[in-house]
């Protein structure tokens, strides 16, 4: 079974530039995944960052992007803020109505 | 403004039944497909179940399937999820989510949650 992963943890330096990326145990993450991004602050709902590769949900900073780097999508925080330390999870569409999170990774801005 | 309000959750024993139930406004409701999405303690997300916006093909995740049923009344805008044959690993946060538009396949708006605790 083909499993959606991600970074465990990542840290960032305050106005640094940070890259999560998004993959499979088997294959490559393309655009046909619609890879989306969501950001989650302890206790809080999520909240969707980036649809379809990189397009920015509404109210979302431009220092927050995506793409596809290779055989992975991915999240590029560029002028991190303290605010943006929180657990990031990447969901892949798998075809036939199915989506799949990755297990998350928590950024430490220090 | 969108507005997803979950009710329904609780502490129900292994093997009992619950009904979650979401609450939809602000938007046209049957144009949208909808998804429920979970959080267990200390985890990740993980995503249930989903469904268009005319109620047709139902999408279940495999730990859903055979227990969990997913629906909705377009009349009313709401939304259910339908759990049988609980588990203790059902207990979770259980996020009511509103997709994107046709084809875009993500989760655009999220609601604040409803908890589910499977114990005896």
């Amino acid at each position: 079974q083909t499993v959606v992963t991600q970074e465990p943890s990542l840290s960032v330096s305050p106005g640094g530039t940070v890259i999560l990326t998004c993959g499979l145990t088997s294959g490559s993450v393309s655009t046909y995944y619609y890879p989306s991004w969501y950001q989650q602050t302890p206790g809080q709902a999520p909240r969707t960052l980036i649809y379809t590769t990189n397009v920015r949900s509404s109210g979302v900073p431009d220092r927050f992007s995506g793409s596809i780097l290779g055989n992975r999508a991915a999240l590029i925080i560029t002028g991190a803020q303290s605010d943006d330390e929180s657990d990031y999870y990447c969901m892949l569409y798998m075809g036939g109505g199915i989506r799949v999170f990755g297990g998350g990774t928590k950024l430490t801005v220090l | 403004e969108v507005q997803l309000v979950e009710s329904g959750g609780g502490l129900q024993q292994p093997g009992g039944s619950l009904r979650l139930s979401c609450a939809a406004s602000g938007f046209t409701f049957s144009r949208f497909g909808m998804d429920w999405v979970r959080q267990s303690p200390g985890k990740g997300l993980e995503w249930v179940s989903g469904i268009s916006g005319s109620g047709g093909s139902p999408n279940y995740a495999d730990l859903a399937k055979g227990r969990f049923t997913i629906s909705r009344d377009n009349s009313n805008n709401m939304l259910y999820l339908q759990m049988s044959n609980l588990r203790p690993e059902d207990t979770a946060v259980y996020y009511c989510a509103k997709g994107g538009e046709r084809g875009t396949h993500f989760t655009a708006v999220w609601g604040k949650g409803t908890t589910v605790t499977v114990s005896s």
